[in-house]
């Protein structure tokens, strides 16, 4: 599946650094969304965007900083990030949010933060 | 809120034997259903969905049946294979463009 791609799909920060995760979709889709995915932890919406605009944020820091230029790519800025950040960040998109759109998900970054 | 509930624990069962993963969920108004899974190092794909009471969603031999009347949404297969060793995630939708994500079950198939 190569719909939605995800880079870097691993990276190492210190909690000084800054640092970008970049996501990409290749289907045409207009809403996109960041999750979290902590072990031993059900996956956490983060931030969702349609048409570029962010329609959602899920009291997430402000550490974390999202940027949609467009429809087909989403990022998310990293910095000043806590050791309690390291988990498997997914973007996911779907043709517009709603009831019955499935969402399609990226293989993830692996993100550790020491 | 809308939540999602799955069985606790992983699942080790041999290869043909019949797997059941348990989802139940709470939810205002008439969500719409779905399972995922997460194969090893890799995001989470779609296997199969339902958008109303009754409906079936199947797909690779899995099949679940939205059952409203016990707020259930069972993840079944008849006969299971060692590639479908994964991590299950029974996720729903409420028109609030947020899907709700059980904690997921990881099934392990042994030859």
């Amino acid at each position: 599946e190569t719909g939605v791609t995800q880079t870097p799909r691993h990276l190492v920060m210190g909690m000084t650094n800054k640092k970008s995760l970049k996501c990409e979709q290749h289907l045409g889709h207009n809403a996109m969304y960041w999750y979290k995915q902590s072990a031993k932890k059900p996956l956490e919406l983060m931030f969702v965007y349609n048409f570029k605009e962010q329609t959602e944020n899920n009291s997430v820091p402000s550490r974390f900083s999202p940027e949609c230029p467009n429809s087909s790519h989403l990022f998310l800025h990293l910095h000043t990030l806590q050791p309690e950040d390291s988990a498997l960040y997914l973007c996911a998109s779907s043709q517009q949010p709603g009831l019955q759109e499935t969402q399609y998900f990226g293989p993830g970054t692996r993100l550790l933060v020491l | 809120g809308d939540s999602v509930t799955q069985m606790e624990g992983p699942v080790t069962l041999s290869e043909e034997a019949f797997l059941t993963i348990n989802c139940t969920y709470t939810a205002t108004g008439y969500p719409s259903l779905f399972w995922y899974v997460q194969y090893p190092g890799e995001g989470l794909q779609l296997l199969l969905k339902a958008t109303k009471a009754d409906d079936k969603g199947s797909n690779k031999g899995f099949e679940a049946t939205y059952r409203k009347e016990t707020t259930s949404f069972h993840l079944e297969k008849g006969s299971v294979q060692v590639s479908d060793s994964a991590v299950y995630f029974c996720a729903l939708s409420s028109g609030n463009n947020r899907l709700a994500f059980g904690k997921g079950n990881q099934v392990v198939v042994i030859p």
